[in-house]
């Protein structure tokens, strides 16, 4: 059964650099020929792709955060990055990974990171 | 880039009522479309993809149709547990993807 699981800082201050991992179980991330990819829902609001990453590198991005993310995969651990830099109080929210398919077919739990000094 | 636009941003509805949510695309899509559920405190689960095929375990209630550039998701017949929001997704420029707005069905 494939699961996903997010981890990382809760809390980050401003100007910082975010850091989550997504630790993949159930599939090899090298295994397949699928897209791993971040979403990010501020509270009370929609949902926000970040981007995406493949297993042998390729990565696309939001135009919108374009700048200040890097998503990496590391198929050694079965696990993929999502680096967000430069981060304001706009960037609180809850951040998802999921695996796509090319829709998300499977989803972390998510994991609430708070932009605060 | 291709707007998504959801309708309506929410709703309230019976027990028993057949519901109808719109997704609306500024230029047409195929059927390279999605759709997904989320209740309060949990991640989003997906319900439909390729505008109308049922993802496995999901119920019979629940069904999506549409091509191009306007799509529906239509559940037949309103159960408590439906109680949630429901975002459309287009991924007709993987690896690029954009959300609908989403709309909340209250009960």
């Amino acid at each position: 059964q494939l699961q996903l699981s997010e981890s990382g800082p809760g809390l980050v201050k401003p100007s910082e650099t975010l850091s989550l991992t997504c630790t993949v179980s159930g599939v090899s991330i090298s295994g397949s020929n699928f897209y791993w990819g971040w979403i990010r829902q501020p509270p009370g609001k929609g949902l926000e792709w970040i981007g995406s990453v493949h297993y042998g590198g390729s990565a696309h991005y939001n135009r919108s955060l374009k700048s200040r993310v890097t998503i990496s995969v590391d198929t050694s651990k079965n696990q993929f990055s999502l680096k967000l830099s430069s981060v304001t109080a706009a960037d609180t929210a809850m951040y998802y990974c999921a695996r796509l398919e090319p829709y998300f077919d499977y989803w972390g739990q998510g994991t609430l990171v708070t932009v605060s000094s | 880039d291709i707007q998504v636009t959801q309708s309506p941003s929410s709703l309230s509805a019976s027990v028993g009522d057949r519901v109808t949510i719109t997704c609306r695309t500024s230029q047409g899509i195929s059927t390279h479309l999605a759709w997904y559920q989320q209740k309060p405190g949990r991640a989003p689960k997906l319900l439909i993809y390729g505008a109308s095929t049922l993802q496995s375990g999901v119920p019979s209630r629940f069904s999506g149709s549409g091509s191009g550039t306007e799509f529906t998701l239509t559940i037949s017949s309103l159960q408590p547990e439906d109680v949630a929001t429901y975002y459309c997704q287009k991924y007709n420029a993987a690896p690029l993807y954009t959300f609908g707005q989403g709309t909340k069905v209250e009960i």
